[in-house]
């Protein structure tokens, strides 16, 4: 049971919009950056939103993140087949001390 | 360019200790918050972070694998992670990554305890 609650898997068409929901609490989302990951099977997870909203370099603007209060998410806009992979979100925790992921979300482009 | 690379055993038997080495470059551990990372994924299941190392005696450990768990430096560019009594439901891919902005990983390293 992961601290970091996503929904298992979204589908969306091509070209279209989709988001991918991260919910927590205080100890983690509410008071620490957010960071999203991109993992395609048999890889390693890609980094691509931290401290919440930021893409580093080579992310395209396509991939989005935002946060508020507990909640945070990511947000893909004109999708392509090439985005179906798995996505993780990711923060510190202050209670537990130590980073913790959410349980990753399918995305599965139509 | 930073780069990190998991190796050690990719089969184990239970009750036995894992060890895996963490080789870096392109960064160097240090007192002020740079470190290295380790994070497991059993097959088909999520990301778990198991501790991390910043300088010598600086580490910190999940909670519910930390009287099993030690991170420490071998090297200037090795980090060694040991996993003592290990279970099947050990099995696992492990990376190491660039810590704690985790922006660079290894390629991962599947172990098997059987």
């Amino acid at each position: 049971q992961s601290v970091l609650t996503q929904p298992p898997s979204v589908s969306a068409a091509p070209g279209r919009k989709v988001t991918i929901s991260c919910s927590g609490s205080d100890s983690n989302i509410g008071n620490n950056y957010v960071s999203w990951y991109q993992q395609f099977p048999g890889t390693a997870p890609k980094l691509l939103i931290y401290d919440n909203n930021k893409r580093p370099s080579g992310i395209p603007d396509r991939f989005s993140g935002s946060k508020s209060g507990t909640s945070a998410t990511l947000g893909i806009t004109g999708l392509q087949t090439g985005d179906e992979a798995d996505y993780y979100c990711g923060t510190w925790d202050s209670s537990l001390i130590g980073v913790v992921f959410g349980g990753g979300t399918k995305l599965t482009v139509l | 360019q930073i780069t990190l690379k998991e190796s050690g055993p990719t089969l184990v038997k239970p009750t036995q200790t894992l060890t895996l080495t963490c080789t870096f470059s392109g960064f160097s551990l240090s007192p002020s918050g740079v470190g290295v990372g380790w994070i497991r994924q059993p097959p088909g299941k999520a990301l778990e972070w198991l501790g991390n190392i910043f300088w010598e005696n600086d580490q910190r450990y999940n909670s519910a694998l930390k009287s099993r768990l030690r991170i420490t430096r071998d090297t200037e560019k090795q980090v060694v992670l040991r996993l003592t009594n290990v279970d099947p439901a050990d099995t696992a891919t492990y990376f190491c990554a660039h810590f704690p902005a985790l922006d660079y990983w290894g390629q991962g390293i599947l172990v098997t305890v059987s």
